[in-house]
C-alpha cells in the first residue's frame, strides 16, 4: 500500500492558463473523490468515481473544471481560464467500496492564482 | 440540510492535559461518522471511525462516541503530547459517497 499520490504537490499559474493535476489513488480501491480545501476551512467534495465511471458532482464543479478516470486507474482534474478564486488545495482520496469504508486521503496539490 | 459543527480553535493545552473536540453533525438517516487529522505539511489522515450508535472509535489514545441521541461525536484524548499537535476535522458519510467536512480545529500542545 504506497498511498495516494498526487502530483503535483505545489502549481503556480497566471490567470486564464488552464491546469491539469494527477492522483493516482491506493491500487485496490475502485473509488476515487476530488476535494477543494481553503484556508481555515474544511474539505469540499468535488466529484466522485467508480472506477471510470463519473457518478456525482457537486454544484461547486463549474463548467470550467472537468475530471477523468480512464480506465478506472488514475484521475485528472482539469481546470480552464484559471481564476483568483480557484487558489485552493485540492484533494484527492480513494476508497473501497461500501459507505463504512474509509477515504484515504493524497498529501494535495496546492494551487496558486497570479 | 447536512452540515457539521466543530469546535472552534484555536486549542492551546499543555503537555499531559485532557483534550475534548465537540462534534455535532446534521444529517439524514445512519450516517457513518468519522475523525481525520492533518498535521503540519501532510495529508488529511484517518484518525478513528464509528459506523452506528453507540460505537466507540479510538486510536493512538483518542477516542470518540457515536450518540445518536445528541447527533454527537466529540473527539477525547486522556493525556495530549506535543506530537499531537495538528488540525482536527469531524466528518460523516450519510449514505451518499462524499464526506461532509467540519471547518477543522486546531490544536497546539505545549511542552
Amino acid at each position: 500500500d504506497t498511498g495516494v499520490s498526487q502530483n503535483p504537490r505545489h502549481k503556480i499559474t497566471k490567470r486564464g492558463q488552464n491546469v491539469t493535476f494527477r492522483c493516482d489513488p491506493i491500487s485496490e480501491h475502485n473509488r476515487l473523490y476530488w476535494y477543494r480545501q481553503t484556508l481555515g476551512q474544511g474539505p469540499e467534495f468535488l466529484t466522485y468515481f467508480q472506477n471510470e465511471a463519473q457518478l456525482e458532482k457537486s454544484r461547486l464543479l463549474s463548467d470550467r473544471f472537468s475530471a477523468e478516470r480512464p480506465k478506472g486507474s488514475f484521475s485528472t482534474l482539469e481546470i480552464q481560464r484559471t481564476e483568483q478564486g480557484d487558489s485552493a488545495m485540492y484533494l484527492c482520496a480513494s476508497s473501497s467500496t461500501g459507505r463504512d469504508q474509509p477515504q484515504h486521503f493524497g498529501d494535495g496539490t496546492r494551487l496558486s492564482i497570479l | 440540510g447536512n452540515s457539521v459543527t466543530q469546535m472552534e480553535g484555536p486549542v492551546t493545552l499543555s503537555e499531559e492535559a485532557f483534550l475534548t473536540i465537540n462534534c455535532t453533525y446534521t444529517a439524514t438517516g445512519y450516517p457513518s461518522l468519522f475523525w481525520y487529522v492533518q498535521y503540519p505539511g501532510e495529508g488529511l489522515q484517518l484518525l478513528l471511525k464509528a459506523t452506528k450508535a453507540d460505537d466507540k472509535g479510538s486510536n493512538k489514545g483518542f477516542e470518540a462516541t457515536y450518540r445518536k441521541e445528541t447527533t454527537s461525536f466529540h473527539l477525547e484524548k486522556g493525556s495530549v503530547q506535543v506530537s499531537d499537535s495538528a488540525v482536527y476535522f469531524c466528518a460523516y458519510n450519510a449514505g451518499a459517497n462524499n464526506l461532509f467536512f467540519g471547518t477543522g480545529t486546531r490544536l497546539t500542545v505545549i511542552p
